[in-house]
């Protein structure tokens, strides 16, 4: 069975630092794509970043960055210079390509301390 | 629309009562998804559209769920006699087809009492 484990349920990080929040994933398939989904209290889910397993480079988009590890099944965001409007939980999603379910970890909460 | 619009934002039923839900993609997006946030957990597949193919039901948790989407569009999703555990926050996504990311609506936080 295909999963998503986030084993961090909660972290906070001072702003302006940096914080790491660890993904790893279950799968025997060789072609996929990573998410990372942000929801704040207003419960909206936002698309923080994306991968696609065939790409060895990592994505960035702005401050969020991600070490994806394929041969060790790991896909950790990283948020550089921590905002307050980080404060959300996180999750870490997957999905086979040529498929359209997406298998989400059960999120981790971050706090971002002024 | 510009976004995915859910509606009503929060539902309080009493337990037995059929809900409805509805979901409003983003036009010109031909998936719709629906998942299910239950409290600690984290989403739970229920059910895909995609254009006019038969839509995959596999996540549908029991025969008192179901879903239709009209004229490829709007979205509703039925929970008849509705049950305690039945509470959640029910997400709805669309998306183009391939794998760029979902566009999630604002969901509907449902309470059963």
């Amino acid at each position: 069975a295909q999963t998503v484990t986030q084993s961090q349920p909660e972290m906070s990080v001072q702003e302006a630092e940096t914080v790491t929040l660890s993904c790893t994933y279950d799968t025997s398939e060789n072609n996929y794509y990573l998410f990372w989904y942000k929801q704040p209290p207003s419960r909206q889910m936002i698309l923080v970043i994306r991968q696609e397993a065939y790409k060895q480079q990592n994505a960035t988009e702005n401050r969020f960055s991600v070490n994806f590890q394929k041969a060790a099944k790991s896909f950790s965001l990283k948020i550089s210079d921590s905002q307050l409007g980080d404060t959300a939980m996180y999750f870490c999603a997957f999905t086979p390509a040529g498929t359209y379910k997406y298998i989400f970890g059960t999120g981790t909460r971050l706090k971002v301390l002024a | 629309g510009a976004g995915v619009s859910q509606s009503p934002s929060n539902k309080v039923t009493e337990k037995g009562k059929d809900v409805e839900l509805r979901c409003d993609p983003i036009s010109g997006h031909t998936a719709l998804y629906w998942y299910r946030q239950s409290l600690g957990q984290g989403l739970e597949f229920l059910i895909y559209f995609q254009g006019n193919s038969a839509p995959d039901k596999s996540g549908l948790p029991s025969d008192r769920f179901s879903a239709e989407r009209t004229g490829g569009s709007v979205s509703t999703l039925t929970i008849q006699r509705t049950q305690q555990e039945d509470s959640a926050v029910y997400l709805c996504a669309s998306s183009l087809i391939g794998a760029g990311g979902y566009t999630f609506g604002s969901g509907t936080r449902l309470t059963v009492v």
